[in-house]
């Protein structure tokens, strides 16, 4: 069955920290990879995608990701985390022009 | 820029009632696709439209329809409220293709029904 799962639902870090914010997926075909933010109150925004080609894609903001096929995994990373950072992220998968999204993560950031 | 609107950030229904919950784009995209945001549990597929006047279900259909008469309007139907769709409603929409196109998020419609 084709899934994304996001191990870690609360993550808390130090404003200037890095990042990294995990995900797996399961899908039988060649995926199509997105990792989404969500502020308080907001719809969701794309970070970044990966269809096919280099393995580590850049995003807004700072964000970047890694396509790890035999780990089937496409985390997020950020090398020094802004206060402003906080909020909900979801990785999500598709390949047909529905998503499928993860449990999200959400991020506290400490002063 | 690229807009997703809907038409309520909050709204308060008792149960048993209607509710429409109305969602318009105007980026001339094909694809349009209503989810349910619950803590926990991501976002969740209800229905989707890849055109005008055609639907088909999601992940989660029960307790809903949706109509689409237009391509920028697509509207979630709850025939008769019940508490466990008290729930935050995003809209989406995106151009047709291969799955490669991203998805435009509305606002959200957080639904509260008593």
């Amino acid at each position: 069955a084709q899934s994304v799962t996001q191990p870690d639902i609360h993550i808390t870090v130090s404003e200037g920290a890095s990042l990294e914010l995990r995900c797996n997926y399961s899908y039988g075909a060649t995926p199509y990879l997105f990792w989404y933010v969500q502020s308080p109150g907001q719809g969701l925004q794309l970070l970044l995608k990966y269809f096919s080609g280099d393995t580590l894609v850049q995003g807004i903001k700072g964000f970047e990701a890694e396509f790890k096929r035999s780990q089937s995994s496409f985390n997020l990373r950020k090398p020094s985390v802004h206060w402003s950072d906080a909020a909900e992220y979801f990785c999500a998968v598709g390949g047909t022009g529905k998503l499928i999204f993860g449990q999200g993560t959400t991020l506290q950031v400490k002063p | 820029d690229v807009k997703v609107t809907q038409s309520s950030r909050y709204l308060v229904k008792r149960t048993g009632e209607k509710v429409f919950l109305e969602c318009v784009q105007d980026m001339d995209h094909e694809n349009m696709f209503w989810y349910r945001q619950d803590p926990g549990l991501g976002l969740r597929l209800i229905y989707f439209s890849y055109d005008v006047k055609m639907k088909e279900k999601g992940d989660i259909p029960e307790g809903y329809s949706v109509s689409r008469e237009k391509k920028e309007r697509f509207s979630l139907i709850l025939e008769s409220a019940s508490t466990n769709q008290t729930s935050m409603y995003l809209c989406a929409s995106s151009l047709k293709g291969t799955g490669k196109a991203e998805q435009y998020f509305g606002p959200g419609t957080r639904l509260t029904v008593t």
